[in-house]
């Protein structure tokens, strides 16, 4: 499976834009850039997914470098309830996640 | 929809107990996994399973079995409950195999 890396944590303030980075040098040509966050004592939720091109839903925007080696999950603007550990993971085809150790975001208000 | 429900949401084993951690989905899912998260740790994946009568192995399958005998049901069981196998445990279901995963509320199991 191939691996990323995130940094262990980051800070923000309240109502400013969050970039998270993650690193996937050895990703596949077939995997899935997969990003998703889990609150204090909950499940994991999915936060969003791009193949080559970038992606934006209502929670996030995710940019996806050229050669595909590294991402970025954007928050437009952090809250409170933003605050988790966001994980960025490669899926193969299959759906298989294999979770990392994740980013902790903190945020300030 | 209920979405991904998971019981029982605790449970305290002895040593060498067995029992079933239930797992369901009303979505339709073909995809289905069991993870596990041991404290301060990302999740593992124990048993996936791509549709009915079809399982496999994950990275810690050791001490676990699964079956998925209809789309909407896959219990976990616990053959004979060892300490190292106190984690919360998720499961997650999935209507394809790239989109997004989506996660029960978890089963926070401690063997003593």
């Amino acid at each position: 499976d191939a691996k990323t890396t995130q940094p262990n944590s980051m800070e923000s303030n309240e109502e400013e834009p969050v970039h998270l980075p993650c690193n996937h040098s050895t990703i596949s040509g077939t995997d899935y850039i997969h990003w998703y966050r889990q609150l204090p004592s909950q499940g994991p939720e999915y936060v969003i997914h791009g193949l080559t091109s970038n992606v934006n839903n209502r929670m996030a925007s995710l940019a996806i470098a050229e050669d595909r080696k590294s991402s970025t999950l954007i928050l437009h603007r952090a809250t409170l309830r933003d605050a988790a550990v966001y994980y960025c993971i490669l899926m193969e085809y299959g759906n298989k996640l294999v979770f990392g150790a994740g980013t902790i975001l903190r945020v300030k208000s | 929809n209920a979405g991904v429900t998971q019981t029982p949401k605790f449970q305290v084993l002895k040593t060498g107990q067995s029992m079933t951690l239930q797992c369901a989905q009303d979505m339709n899912h073909e995809y289905m996994s069991w993870y596990r998260q041991d404290p301060g740790m990302g999740l593992r994946l124990i048993h996936y399973s791509v549709g009915a009568g079809i399982t496999d192995q994950g990275e810690v399958p050791n001490g676990y079995n699964v079956s998925r005998s209809t789309t909407e049901d896959f219990p976990l069981r616990l053959l004979s409950a060892a300490p190292s196998q106190t984690s919360v445990y998720f499961c997650a279901s999935s209507p394809s195999p790239i989109y997004e995963q989506y996660f029960g509320p978890g089963t926070r199991l401690t063997v003593t």
